[in-house]
């Protein structure tokens, strides 16, 4: 199974400060059409979780600017310039690649 | 408006069955695989089981750890997919939710329902 490695677990940003999440894959998540097979999702309290990146960079329809995704290898970081109080939740990287689906263990986004 | 309503979730025994039940609506569903995730209380999320549309013969896979226990399943004329659950046991407490992603493999999930709880307990 690829391995899916969230990094900070937890991290408290005070509005309008960026914020950074970080996400390793066990192994390479290239699809033949040159796409990383990788996702973002937020998952906001008592709420399923949504869309932010989808294939490594692209941000989902409706997502706001401030959202952003980059991939280096097996590295991949979701970029948040400027926290507001709406960002708050858990944070989960997903890779689509292989059977079984693997999710990151969550970020966990609190507010100062 | 894309939507997908799962129910069917309920309190039952340990060893017993359900049956949720994830009606799709706004989406040409048939275009679509479907997947199964869960998250147990406090917990991550934990993929359970897909169903591919059409063009992939229906083809299923299941996690390991539900595997000859749970057996998804879909209706296209009623955009509907089911996800059969026998010998439940207590590591199945979980809320289950329906997943969409396009057939022809270019995305990822793009959207999920709100979930339905499954409680496995004496």
């Amino acid at each position: 199974d690829i391995v899916m490695t969230q990094s900070p677990l937890s991290l408290a940003v005070t509005p309008g400060e960026p914020a950074s999440i970080s996400c390793r894959s066990s192994q390479s998540l290239r699809y033949s059409n040159g796409y990383n097979f990788f996702g973002w999702y937020l998952q906001k309290p008592g709420k399923s979780p949504q869309l932010l990146i989808s294939l490594g960079s692209i941000r989902a329809s409706g997502v706001p600017d401030r959202f952003s995704g980059t991939e280096s290898g097996t590295d991949f970081t979701l970029k948040i310039s400027r926290v507001e109080a709406e960002d708050v939740g858990i944070y989960y990287c997903m890779q689509v690649l292989q059977i079984p689906v693997t999710f990151g263990q969550g970020t966990r986004l609190e507010i100062k | 408006e894309v939507q997908m309503v799962e129910s069917g979730g309920a309190l039952v025994q340990p060893g017993g069955s359900l049956k949720l039940s994830c009606v799709a609506s706004g989406f040409i569903f048939s275009a679509y695989d479907i997947h199964w995730v869960r998250q147990a209380s406090g917990k991550g999320l934990e993929w359970v089981a897909r169903i591919r549309d059409t063009t992939g013969n229906y083809a299923t896979a299941y996690a390991e750890s539900v595997k000859g226990r749970l057996t998804v399943s879909r209706d296209d004329s009623q955009s509907v997919s089911y996800l059969q659950m026998n010998s439940l046991r207590s590591e199945d407490t979980a809320v289950y939710y329906c997943v969409r992603r396009i057939s022809d493999a270019s995305d990822v999930f793009d959207f999920w329902g709100r979930g339905t709880l499954v409680s496995v307990s004496s």
